[in-house]
């Protein structure tokens, strides 16, 4: 089976613009969460959606949005990118969110110029 | 405020010897640890976890322990292989935040195992 994918894998956007990042989770987990690592620091948790709805925030402004699909996969929106959201984006999923074991996909790395 | 701390950046280990890791947490509500293992250019890879209730879990060459009293957990790994080099994290968890998967962590220490 599949694990996690992300998609794209690497992205180099400017200040001001808007990012779209895609996840697919791991046939037959329903929940998916979003998680910033910036270089030397650990993944900080963004969102968590289950079954379409958002269950969970983390410290992140209303820039960050994201949502997700009927099949389960999830798209995260960054809006008026800022050098400070360069960064690796990670996508996990577990079986739903009662979980605590997350699989990680292999992130997407973000460059803002 | 950083509540979940690995105050060692790096760590040197022999091959074939013991690798210890340090976690230490402020937050009284987190209820169960996870170490994570990062190798680069991919994702965290789910190594071992623990919930509050238990004080060790073992899996292979890899035991947790963990003491509520100090706030305190640590990794164990016996014996230690060159394919062990990585960077691990420590990541916690708590019930009250209302979703299991909200996981706070740990600025990673870098194993290497040297020959």
């Amino acid at each position: 089976d599949a694990g996690v994918t992300q998609s794209p894998t690497h992205l180099i956007k400017t200040r001001g613009q808007h990012v779209t990042l895609r996840c697919s989770p791991i046939s037959g987990h329903k929940s998916v969460s979003w998680y910033q690592q910036v270089l030397g620091q650990g993944p900080q948790f963004i969102f968590q959606y289950y079954e379409k709805e958002e269950r969970g925030r983390g410290n992140f402004p209303d820039r960050f949005s994201a949502r997700q699909f009927p099949n389960y996969s999830s798209e995260l929106n960054v809006n008026a990118l800022l050098l400070g959201d360069s960064a690796l984006y990670l996508c996990a999923s577990s079986v739903d969110r009662r979980h605590e074991k997350l699989f990680f996909g292999s992130g997407t790395q973000l460059s803002v110029l | 405020d950083q509540q979940v701390k690995q105050n060692s950046p790096s760590l040197s280990v022999q091959e074939g010897r013991i690798s210890i890791l340090n976690c230490d947490y402020t937050n009284s509500m987190f209820d169960y640890f996870l170490w994570y293992k990062k190798y680069p250019a991919e994702g965290p890879t789910f190594l071992i976890s623990i919930s509050s209730i238990k004080d060790k879990n073992e899996d292979g060459r890899f035991t947790v322990f963990l003491n509520k009293s100090a706030k305190h957990l640590s990794l164990h790994i016996v014996p230690s292989q060159p394919g062990d080099s990585a960077v691990y994290f420590c990541a916690a968890s708590a019930k009250n935040t209302g979703t299991a998967s909200k996981l706070t962590f740990g600025t990673g220490t870098r194993l290497q195992v040297t020959l």
